[in-house]
């Protein structure tokens, strides 16, 4: 039943070590987005993805990039972590009709630990 | 721009209390609006949303009404049980792009 899946839940890595969270979602939405959000504070949309054409948000840094190789996944590359890239990152998907943005839905997240 | 306000929490109830959680927004435009919830150590779920004024949301004893007139979307519950502590974000869509969300309200319920 799963809609939005995110791997894996827990990821540990080491500074400067590229990593790449993965997310796949049965909903055949074609706009997916990735969130960072660090504790408590709310969600921040790093970029999206509508169909294949990549949206990225001004303040996102460079050392994050994402692909998107069909409509199902989408990968999150993070190149070099550091510290400050600890965080719990949100896959989400939403359908798009009649030019309007349908209902965002989240995936269980991928929480990022750099040593 | 877009920008949505929240109660600050923790907000503490003891269970079967009633829950009340401000929400108001600046928008240019009509938007929609959510609650989402947020368990600890998972991703977000939506909880309820409404997509034009005086639309009623409402999902497991929750419900929201859109109020055009205060530019609020208050999330209330009759009786709270403790396995509604979680963290409560409101957002609201422009249907274009990204959520805008609340920084979001704790909510603790103790038996």
């Amino acid at each position: 039943d799963a809609m939005v899946i995110q791997n894996p839940r827990y990821q540990v890595t080491q500074f400067g070590k590229p990593v790449t969270l993965s997310c796949s979602q049965t909903l055949n939405h074609n706009v997916m987005y990735w969130y960072q959000q660090k504790s408590s504070q709310a969600p921040k949309l790093l970029f999206h993805y509508y169909d294949k054409d990549f949206n990225n948000e001004a303040d996102t840094p460079d050392n994050f990039q994402s692909r998107r190789p069909n409509t199902s996944f989408c990968f999150l590359d993070i190149r070099s972590p550091g510290l400050g890239d600890a965080a719990m990152y949100l896959c989400a998907t939403s359908g798009w009709t009649s030019g309007r943005q349908e209902t965002q839905y989240f995936g269980p997240g991928t929480r990022l630990l750099v040593l | 721009g877009n920008s949505v306000t929240q109660m600050e929490g923790p907000v503490t109830l003891s269970e079967e209390a009633f829950l009340t959680i401000n929400c108001t927004y600046t928008a240019t435009g009509y938007p929609s609006l959510f609650w989402y919830v947020q368990y600890p150590g998972e991703g977000l779920q939506l909880l309820l949303k409404a997509t034009k004024a005086d639309d009623k949301g409402s999902n497991k004893g929750f419900e929201a009404t859109y109020r055009k007139e205060t530019t609020s979307f208050h999330l209330e519950k009759g009786s709270v049980q403790v396995s509604d502590s979680a963290v409560y974000f409101c957002a609201l869509d422009m249907g274009r792009r990204a959520l805008t969300f609340g920084s979001g309200t704790r909510l603790q319920v103790q038996p």
